[in-house]
């Protein structure tokens, strides 16, 4: 389809191993954005970007989480040294441009489960 | 960001009533969104709302933007048992124009 999409779908890992995640946003979308949606939560903003830059990266957690996109397309999410409460829904969404940020679109998001 | 502050958590109706559920937040913002979640999906906009005061429709849900700039509602009238899922409200803030800020969302059950 023409949705964004996200791969895996549903990663298991072992706390201490890194672990990368993947979005593939709406053709043609400049912005792109990754959400943490932990258990019975609200989603919760992690990083922004516009084109290949990101702006704004305060939402990052800790220094073990880094995302970088390459192309102005796909972006990749990672996670060093995963912890169990890394544990969450990763999800990604996507919107038209600079100007048109606040219709953001929604992957399927990556499920992440750290034993 | 901030969290808003979405009700109820859950509820429980039968199919045919009428639902209403709210959030409100501390700060003023420029846009209220609500999106739906079935499980296993992304969340999927169901209404956006740009302007103070403002009511929008989209088939049975109806949302409105309150004039405080602070809160927002969303109705859903007539619900069919396809209208299960989570619904989360969500605002930017007028100096954060990009970093959705999410409710807890409100957990809609319909049984026939």
């Amino acid at each position: 389809g023409a949705g964004v999409s996200q791969s895996p779908s549903n990663k298991v890992t072992e706390k201490g191993k890194d672990v990368e995640l993947r979005c593939d946003p709406i053709s043609g979308h400049t912005a792109l954005y990754w959400y943490r949606q932990s258990l019975g939560q609200g989603l919760e903003f992690l990083i922004y970007f516009q084109g290949n830059s990101a702006p704004d990266k305060s939402g990052l957690p800790s220094d073990r989480f880094s995302a970088e996109r390459t192309g102005g397309s796909v972006s990749t999410l990672t996670i060093q040294r995963t912890q169990q409460e890394d544990s969450a829904v990763y999800l990604c969404a996507s919107s038209p441009g600079p100007l048109r940020t606040d219709t953001q679109y929604f992957g399927p998001g990556t499920r992440l489960t750290v034993l | 960001g901030q969290q808003l502050n979405q009700s109820p958590q859950s509820m429980f109706i039968q199919e045919g009533e009428d639902v209403s559920m709210n959030c409100t937040s501390s700060s003023i913002f420029n846009t209220w969104l609500w999106y739906k979640q079935d499980p296993g999906e992304g969340p999927v906009l169901l209404i956006a709302l740009y302007k103070a005061g403002e009511l929008t429709s989209n088939g049975r849900l109806t949302a409105q933007f309150g004039i405080t700039r602070k809160d927002s509602f969303l109705n859903i009238s007539a619900s069919i048992p396809s209208d299960v899922g989570i619904y989360f409200c969500a605002g930017l803030e007028p100096n954060s124009g990009y970093a959705l800020n999410f409710g807890k969302g409100t957990s809609l059950l319909v049984t026939p």
